[in-house]
């Protein structure tokens, strides 16, 4: 049962246009959402995240939108740069209860920028 | 300053065999996650440690997998009895808080190929 979805294996951009990212998920208990972006031979690294009772997290050229009602948020890139070439994986969770913060990912979307 | 270490970077071993996968989380951080990313698959979670001890080890695939966390800070998590199907990047991380808006810090991993 995959509760964060990530449809699109792959995604192709040239360098300073917009790259969006979409991520699904369907456990209603999620109420905190991150992006993280993982180099190869690399762990993943924190890029942004968004509280539920956000629609919208902006950091730099960074962007998150949460759609609550959809259960989907996404993550703008502008401008894209070739070194933001790297996987991106969307991750879940559940703030409170016993969750203990662990994180549910989404399978990664490899985003290329070309120059 | 020093991130989440991890050894060995890549381990290959024979199936039957027992290995011992290591972690050192940052500095300071009482909370310490285990996740593996198989081929093509997002990040699964295994285990979750605060302090010294594990309250959510839902994540574990069989109990071939154990993991245990001495002085508040390395951890180590043991497969026995190696299966080709345990071959995978298993990523530690680190952080300071327990609840859902801790942002997680990864280590490297380590690239566990079982023949």
């Amino acid at each position: 049962d995959q509760q964060v979805k990530q449809n699109s294996p792959s995604l192709s951009v040239q360098e300073g246009r917009i790259s969006i990212l979409n991520c699904d998920y369907t456990n209603s208990m999620f109420d905190y959402f991150l992006w993280y972006k993982k180099y190869p031979a690399e762990g993943p690294t924190f890029l942004i995240s968004i509280s539920s009772i956000k629609d919208k997290n902006e950091d730099g050229r960074f962007t998150v939108f949460l759609n609550k009602s959809a259960k989907h948020l996404s993550l703008h890139i502008v401008p894209s740069q070739p070194g933001d070439s790297a996987v991106y994986f969307c991750a879940a969770s559940e703030a409170g209860g016993t969750s203990y913060g662990k994180l549910t990912f989404g399978q990664g979307t490899i985003l290329t920028v070309h120059p | 300053g020093a991130g989440v270490s991890q050894s060995p970077s890549n381990k290959v071993t024979e199936k039957g065999k027992d290995v011992e996968l290591r972690c050192d989380p940052i500095s300071g951080h009482t909370a310490l996650y285990w996740y593996r990313q198989s081929l093509g698959q997002g990040l699964e979670f295994l285990i979750y440690f605060q302090g010294n001890s594990a309250p959510d080890k839902s994540g574990l695939p069989s109990d071939r997998f154990s993991a245990e966390r001495t002085g508040g800070s390395v951890s180590t998590l043991t497969i026995q009895r190696t299966q080709q199907e345990d071959s995978a990047v298993y990523l530690c991380a680190s952080s300071l808080a327990t609840s859902g808006s801790g942002e997680q810090y990864f280590g490297p991993g380590t690239r566990l190929t079982v023949t």
